[in-house]
């Protein structure tokens, strides 16, 4: 099992550009999650899916952040404008049913200058 | 707004000393997870407890979930260098997924 892939592991932008984050789930898991990671937040949940669709994106920080899930094997995160408040590490999860048990992508370090 | 407070923040040991980690929250959670992280990697979960009151297990690791299932705490015996993370606490109220992680606790073992 590869486990939950996410791509690229590491993103350097400028403020004002778009930037796609993405997640391969592993198979078989219906939850998705997207964490955004800070040392002064934390580890904050943004949104979660179940079988595709959106259930909570109460987290979602602005409405520069979208998310979406096209099938159950990749899911995207974007920002856009990207600002330099932005710059976190970016985590995806899956979780089998009934969602209780979260496997973490590696992580994207995004860094906006 | 619900918070988990870990405490404490950081924690630097010898090999061999127990240790405890505390996970508080005025919020009551249906289950509570514990996770560690090493750096540059992503949180793994240790173990999820459900009842309040519960004691699991896992080698040299107890958790125990509160009565009132609003706290929780680690415990870690005779701890060793690979012991050596970021452990966080995670709540999820009923009827949701939405998980609350708690401000984690730095822990590093010197052998």
């Amino acid at each position: 099992d590869a486990g939950v892939i996410q791509s690229p592991r590491h993103e350097v932008t400028e403020m004002g550009q778009e930037v796609t984050l993405r997640c391969k789930p592993i198979s078989g898991h219906d939850y998705l999650f997207w964490y955004r990671q800070t040392m002064m937040r934390g580890l904050e949940l943004l949104i979660y899916f179940n079988n595709n669709v959106p259930i909570d994106d109460s987290g979602m920080p602005e409405d520069r952040f979208s998310a979406k899930m096209p099938n159950a094997s990749f899911s995207t995160l974007k920002i856009q404008p990207s600002e330099p408040r932005d710059s976190a590490v970016y985590f995806c999860a899956s979780s089998p049913p009934p969602g209780y048990e979260q496997y973490f992508g590696p992580g994207t370090r995004l860094t906006v200058t | 707004t619900q918070l988990l407070e870990q405490s404490p923040q950081f924690l630097s040991i010898q090999e061999g000393e127990n240790l405890t980690v505390y996970c508080n929250s005025s919020s009551v959670f249906s289950s509570l997870q514990w996770y560690r992280q090493e750096p540059g990697e992503g949180p793994v979960l240790l173990v999820t407890v459900v009842t309040g009151g519960e004691v699991k297990k896992l080698k040299r690791l107890t958790f125990q979930f509160g009565d009132a299932r609003k706290d929780s705490s680690l415990h870690i015996t005779a701890a060793q260098p690979g012991d050596t993370g970021l452990y966080l606490c995670a709540g999820v109220t009923s009827g949701t997924y939405k998980y609350i992680f708690g401000t984690g606790t730095r822990l590093k073992v010197l052998a």
